[in-house]
């Protein structure tokens, strides 16, 4: 069991969009649709903001939208704003009810 | 509003136990079918999920973490609790407990973490 890639960074300017990959197997992102998403800031606790790939929890901005495509789900915010600099974690069932993490992926508001 | 606090040694030596204990307030631990979770965090890495278990004593585990796991629950407190035996300087993190949007959404609600150092 291998924690999902993400891409290290990326950064957008206030208003863009910016798209978060999460890159998985057929063992995990590709074989079930369950992709949750959270957004941790700076010494706090996680958020979740997406799962079941593409569903927001209650009292999450609709900016925020989840995807997959085969082996590689995507978190994308939309309408960029200060606050969404964090970082950002995707994690996927892996099947025998087990989960696996990515490794993160920092998110920078230019 | 379901609230959720670690607690536990914030140091253990290596090759000892860790125990820590997650205590649920404002809601009862049997009821709407959740899964609580552990999940930890080394410093500045990302998240690991430890394992999660149901009311009913199901267990399900981290297969890299499995040999020395054990997640239990005491409904009758409200709690459930971690154990994670032989530890290493490796197994310092932040450890937060959650409960889960079912079996695949883990941390609907996170305890604010407890950081546990293994050193000497």
């Amino acid at each position: 069991q291998s924690a999902l890639t993400q891409p290290r960074s990326v950064s957008g300017s206030p208003g863009q969009s910016v798209a978060i990959s999460c890159t998985g197997t057929s063992s995990d992102v590709g074989g079930y649709n369950y992709v949750s998403w959270y957004q941790q800031h700076p010494g706090k606790v996680p958020k979740l903001i997406i799962y079941d790939v593409n569903k927001r929890p209650s009292g999450v901005p609709d900016r925020f939208s989840g995807s997959k495509s085969g082996n590689t789900a995507s978190l994308t915010i939309s309408g960029l704003q200060a606050e969404d600099e964090a970082d950002y974690y995707c994690c996927s069932y892996a099947g025998s009810y087990t989960l696996v993490f990515g490794g993160g992926t920092k998110v920078t508001v230019l | 509003q379901v609230q959720l606090q670690e607690s536990g040694p914030g140091l253990v030596k290596p090759s000892q136990t860790l125990s820590l204990t997650c205590t649920v307030s404002g809601g009862s631990i049997i009821i709407g079918g959740y899964y609580w979770s552990w999940i930890r965090q080394r410093p500045g890495k990302g998240l690991e999920w430890i394992g999660y278990i149901y009311h009913t004593g199901s267990t399900y585990y981290n297969p890299s973490l499995k040999s020395r796991l054990i997640i239990s629950v005491d409904t009758s407190k409200n709690q459930f609790s971690l154990r994670l035996t032989s530890v290493t300087a490796a197994d310092t993190a932040v450890y937060y407990c959650a409960r889960d949007l079912g079996i695949a959404a883990p941390g609907e609600i996170w305890g604010q973490g407890t950081m546990v150092t293994v050193s000497t």
